[in-house]
């Protein structure tokens, strides 16, 4: 059964304070890995698509990396406004996409 | 652009009620998805459209759930009856055609359901 784990489930940061998340995914056939962020009370909103090992994205203070088995989501020197939960989900061979549970993040002023 | 309309933002309602859940995704996209969000289970996809006509419903937990697209900027998710562990996030998304590799998926804010 394709499967996607998030860890930490949260993640207290002082501003500065880089880090990474992790997605571990277990799926049949991989067609792409996403990375959304979610504000309280919004719907999740788009950040990267990566299609395949050793893919790297930017954006910002944002780097997401993947693996065979596992994306990671770099934060570097965050700030107050990066606090957020963040999804990664995976799109398999039947194009079905399952999201894992999140990150909740929070970086202290 | 306004992005994925969802309404009403929030429904309160007694056990037992039918709740009717609406979206109206972006202008463009062919293809609509209902999603519930709990902190048990996370995100869910319960039933998605491609061109208005639904292609897999095996998300949607029970009989008592169903969802309509009758035309392309309008969907429907009903619940009937309602029981209170329907409580949740409803989140409706769009995007440009399913099954395209690497679609992203435009989320609309959410219609927080509590049943009583």
């Amino acid at each position: 059964e394709d499967q996607v784990t998030q860890s930490p489930e949260a993640l207290r940061l002082q501003e500065g304070e880089s880090s990474s998340l992790n997605c571990s995914y277990t799926v049949s056939g991989l067609r792409g890995l996403f990375w959304y962020r979610q504000d309280p009370g919004k719907g999740p909103e788009f950040l990267f698509t990566l299609y395949s090992a050793g893919e790297e994205k930017e954006k910002e203070r944002l780097k997401a990396t993947l693996t065979k088995k596992e994306s990671f989501l770099h934060i570097t020197a965050p700030k107050p406004e990066d606090s957020a939960t963040y999804l990664c989900a995976v799109q398999n061979r039947d194009d079905k996409i399952i999201f894992g549970k999140g990150t909740r993040l929070h970086i202290l002023p | 652009d306004a992005g994925v309309i969802q309404s009403p933002r929030h429904e309160v309602t007694e056990m037992g009620q039918e709740v009717t859940l609406r979206c109206k995704p972006i202008s463009g996209h062919n293809s609509l998805f209902w999603y519930r969000q709990t902190m048990m289970r996370g995100l869910e996809l319960l039933i998605y459209f491609n061109n208005n006509v639904p292609i897999d419903d095996s998300g949607m937990p029970e009989d008592r759930f169903s969802a309509k697209m009758p035309n392309a900027s309008f969907s429907t998710l009903k619940i009937q009856p309602s029981e209170p562990r329907d409580s949740a996030v409803y989140f409706c998304a769009s995007s440009l055609y399913r099954g395209r590799v690497g679609e992203t998926q435009y989320f609309g804010p959410g219609t927080r359901l509590l049943v009583l």
